[in-house]
């Protein structure tokens, strides 16, 4: 069976320290792969998609990039976290043909 | 572009009762996915439910039922004898076609099931 998983699961951080969220996936091949953020009392914001190696689309312009290095690996990075990077982050899966995206357990950052 | 509204900011049903959250979405194109997906207190993101635009009939995965209305654009999800655990935060997600397979979610609501 498919399996997600997402570390840390806690993270407080200092302004303007860089960050490095991973996550893999087991048990499939070729996922496309999703980062969302989730601010606190808010629905979810998708950052950044994957469909393959090396492939990256960004939703929206912001202080964080993401990178896919290997086809079950998916890294969510910032050089200098801001205040506003504060959030849960979560990293999702599906088939490349799929329909339902399933979820790691989320990262919970908090930048001070 | 798509998008996904859900009004009700929070709802309280009794133990053992039903209850249908609301969810309408935009969209010019024919083939979509419409999701119900579940978020508890513990922050994971649950997948319950799962209806196509072309689907001819309303999904049904256990006690959650999805009231699917196409002309109406609306995929209001339907909890069946509700139970203590239901109580979480609730979220409609729509998938665009185009090959991206990205989600776009409403902004959630909360359900409290009371004893």
């Amino acid at each position: 069976s498919q399996t997600i998983h997402q570390w840390p699961a806690t993270l407080v951080q200092p302004v303007g320290s860089p960050l490095s969220l991973e996550c893999t996936v087991e048990g499939t091949s070729n996922p496309n792969l999703y980062w969302y953020r989730q601010a606190a009392g808010r629905g979810l914001q998708l950052l950044f998609y994957s469909v393959g190696i090396g492939q990256i689309s960004s939703e929206v312009p912001q202080n964080l990039s993401a990178s896919r290095p290997q086809d079950r690996q998916f890294i969510l990075s910032s050089k200098k976290l801001l205040l506003s990077d504060s959030g849960f982050y979560l990293c999702a899966w599906s088939g490349a043909l799929g329909t339902e995206a399933f979820f790691g357990q989320g990262t919970r950052l908090t930048v001070v | 572009a798509q998008k996904i509204t859900q009004t009700q900011p929070g709802m309280f049903v009794q133990e053992k009762e039903a209850v249908t959250l609301d969810c309408t979405y935009d969209t010019s194109d024919p083939s979509y996915g419409l999701f119900w997906y579940k978020q508890p207190s513990s922050g994971e993101m649950i997948f319950l439910i799962y209806q196509g635009s072309y689907d001819q009939q309303n999904a049904t995965e256990g006690r959650y039922s999805l009231n699917f209305q196409k002309a109406r654009k609306s995929a209001n999800l339907v909890i069946s004898a509700s139970q203590l655990g239901d109580s979480a935060m609730y979220f409609c997600a729509m998938r665009p076609p185009g090959g991206s397979e990205k989600l776009v979610f409403g902004k959630g609501m909360k359900l409290t099931v009371n004893p």
